[in-house]
Order: structure tokens, then C-alpha cells, then sequence
């Protein structure tokens, strides 16, 4: 079945860190792919997507994501966190064309300490 | 340009009463996807309207679950009756005809006492 893996539950980074989120998929061909963030009392933003071509890309907030078909992961980076980041993360495919549904992953909570 | 809204954005119910949910998809989208996460679960799928048909209902849970979206524009998911386990956050989502991307609403978060 097609399934979304985000490893980590919680991670604690330190302000000014670097941070990566693991997300893997199990899908026969290359899916689109998403990240979103909710932050407290917000909805889903999504930070950045993935269709084709370069295998990196960058999205809003400083974020950046690789996409590695070998290892079927698409991994969420970003160098220098900030306190605001700290947020619920959610790795997301879609593996058809436009107009089917979603499936995410069970999310990764991003903590910030000082 | 306004983004996707949901009304209410918190709901206390009793179990075995209604609720309704809304959802006000960005204009001229004409997907409307209904996505739910219950605690410690990943958010699921529901359903998707195209314009006002439904293209798939494959993650509706059982027939407690009605969503419309008459002519086309806004939607409404109703849980009658309420159980328990059907408290969590209600998403609700919206895309162009052709586009994968999906814009999400900021959710109803629903408790069933």
C-alpha cells in the first residue's frame, strides 16, 4: 500500500541549529511531494513542493527539501533554526495527477530551545 | 485574495447529537478536498468534490458522514449522530481543476463528549 514514513515524533533543535525531517514513501514511481507546517492555532502552510526536475528545492521561511529517488525520502532542511519554527511538520504525496487526495505522514513536532 | 475558511473552528458536541461543519474553498477552485486527523493519527483523506459531484468518497468511515456542496461553491460535512471517536480536527482543502496543490483551511477542531 502507498504509504508516507515520517520517523521522528518529536525533535528538539537549538535556536540557530540545523535542522533535517525525515520523510520517506513507498511508492513504485516518483509521487509529487509536499511539506507543510502548522503552527499553534494555525491551518496547513505549505513550505515547499516537489514535481520534477531539480531534486532540490527551496521553499519559503529559509526552507529547503531534497528529493533522493534512490532512497524514496524528501527530507526537509533548513541551516540556522529560528524560535517561530517550532511548529508541527507534515511530509505529504500525492501519487496521481491533480485531483486525488493526499497522504500524509503522521507528522514530526519541531521544539526550539534557547 | 481570501484563503480556504472553516466554520466553526471548535465544536463541543454530546455523543449522539449533530454537528455541521463548513467549509469555504478559495474562489474558482473547483476541487474541494475534506481531510480529518484524529489525536496521535496521521490526517486522512475523506473525500473530494469536483465542483459539486463527488469524485471520491473512498475514506468517508460510515454513513454517519454526509458531505454536500451545493452548486458547486462552499461544502458541508455532517456527522448525525455524533460518536466518540469521531472527535479530531476536520481539514478541509481546495485546488484548481487541473493543479495538485492543495490549500488547506485552518480545521474545526470537534469534540464528542
Amino acid at each position: 500500500a502507498q504509504s508516507v514514513t515520517q520517523p521522528d515524533i518529536h525533535i528538539t533543535v537549538s535556536e540557530g541549529a540545523s535542522l533535517e525531517l525525515r520523510c520517506n514513501y513507498s511508492y513504485g514511481a516518483t509521487p509529487y511531494l509536499f511539506w507543510y507546517v502548522q503552527s499553534p492555532g494555525q491551518g496547513l502552510q505549505l513550505l515547499l513542493k516537489y514535481f520534477s526536475g531539480d531534486t532540490l528545492v527551496q521553499g519559503i521561511k529559509g526552507f529547503e527539501a531534497e528529493f533522493k529517488r534512490s532512497q524514496s525520502s524528501f527530507n526537509l532542511r533548513k541551516p540556522s533554526v529560528h524560535w517561530s519554527d517550532a511548529a508541527e511538520y507534515f511530509c505529504a504525496v500525492a501519487f496521481n495527477q491533480a485531483g486525488t487526495a493526499l497522504i500524509f505522514g503522521k507528522g514530526t513536532t519541531l521544539s526550539v530551545s534557547s | 485574495e481570501a484563503g480556504v475558511t472553516q466554520f466553526p473552528s471548535h465544536s463541543v458536541i454530546e455523543k449522539g447529537q449533530t454537528v455541521t461543519l463548513r467549509c469555504d474553498p478559495i474562489s474558482g477552485h473547483d476541487n474541494l478536498y475534506w481531510y480529518r486527523r484524529v489525536m496521535g493519527k496521521e490526517i486522512k483523506f475523506l473525500l473530494h468534490f469536483v465542483k459539486e459531484s463527488k469524485q471520491d468518497e473512498s475514506g468517508m468511515p460510515n454513513n454517519r458522514f454526509l458531505a454536500e456542496r451545493t452548486g458547486g461553491t462552499y461544502s458541508t460535512l455532517k456527522v448525525q449522530p455524533a460518536e466518540l471517536e469521531d472527535s479530531g480536527v476536520y481539514f478541509c482543502a481546495s485546488s484548481p481543476l487541473l493543479k495538485v496543490e492543495q490549500f488547506f483551511g485552518p480545521g474545526t477542531r470537534l469534540t464528542v463528549l
